[in-house]
């Protein structure tokens, strides 16, 4: 089973600060990872699958990259919605993992 | 419009089956590609993938719950059921159905969750 491993777990940011986010997977997934958004109390909602593709709706601010087993999620410029909880997700061989999430919380 | 809503028992009891229902509407099950998946998170705890059924009944499950899962499909009804034999307290956690165009595109469209607490 593939382990994804995300870091920092928490990410202090101010309003207008570039998000950096990462996402290790244990083997290669290839790019079948997706990256989600979770605010409190709400469900999880998807913004970029195939690693770097943004999901309808999702701002250009957010963008993915990478591929094989390193993976990165960058906003460009925190908005105040932005603060929430980023989980990535793969897919491999059938089975699929969840990340353990990464924090992103106003400074 | 895709939509999605889980429906099942708000509270159970150790040891008994938990069966939660995702209702869906928008899309059919019989699309080459699509699947319905479920996930869970206990409370202020990280995304756990249970399981998810394809199009063609393909049907996948996590290693750690697979003796402990079912999932099956009634296309007719747009409906996908999710059992969890052996229920144990920490089985606890909000369940989430969710909508996968194909593999390539995670899960697009999520339900809104439905919580579940296993207590004696």
């Amino acid at each position: 089973e593939i382990v994804l491993t995300q870091s920092p777990a928490t990410l202090s940011l101010s309003p207008g600060d570039r998000a950096t986010l990462s996402c290790r997977a244990s083997q290669s997934v290839s790019n079948y990872l997706a990256w989600y958004q979770q605010k409190p109390g709400q469900a999880p909602s998807l913004l970029i699958y195939g690693a770097s593709n943004r999901a309808t709706g999702i701002p250009a601010r957010f963008s993915g990259s990478g591929s094989g087993t390193d993976f990165t999620l960058t906003i460009s410029s925190l908005e105040p919605e932005d603060f929430a909880i980023y989980y990535c997700q793969q897919r491999s061989n059938g089975l699929w993992t969840f990340g353990q999430g990464t924090k992103v919380e106003i400074k | 419009q895709i939509t999605l809503k889980e429906s099942g028992p708000t509270l159970v009891k150790p040891t008994q089956t938990l069966t939660l229902t995702c209702t869906f509407s928008g899309f059919s099950l019989s699309i080459p590609g699509v699947g319905v998946g479920w996930i869970r998170q206990p409370p202020g705890k990280a995304l756990e993938w249970l399981a998810l059924i394809y199009w063609d009944d393909d049907k996948r499950y996590s290693p750690s719950l697979k003796s402990r899962l079912t999932i099956t499909k009634d296309t007719s009804r747009n409906q996908v059921v999710l059992t969890v034999t052996k229920v144990d307290p920490v089985d606890t956690a909000t369940y989430y159905c969710a909508h996968s165009l194909t593999y390539y595109h995670g899960m697009d469209v999520w339900g809104q969750g439905t919580t579940v607490t296993v207590s004696s």
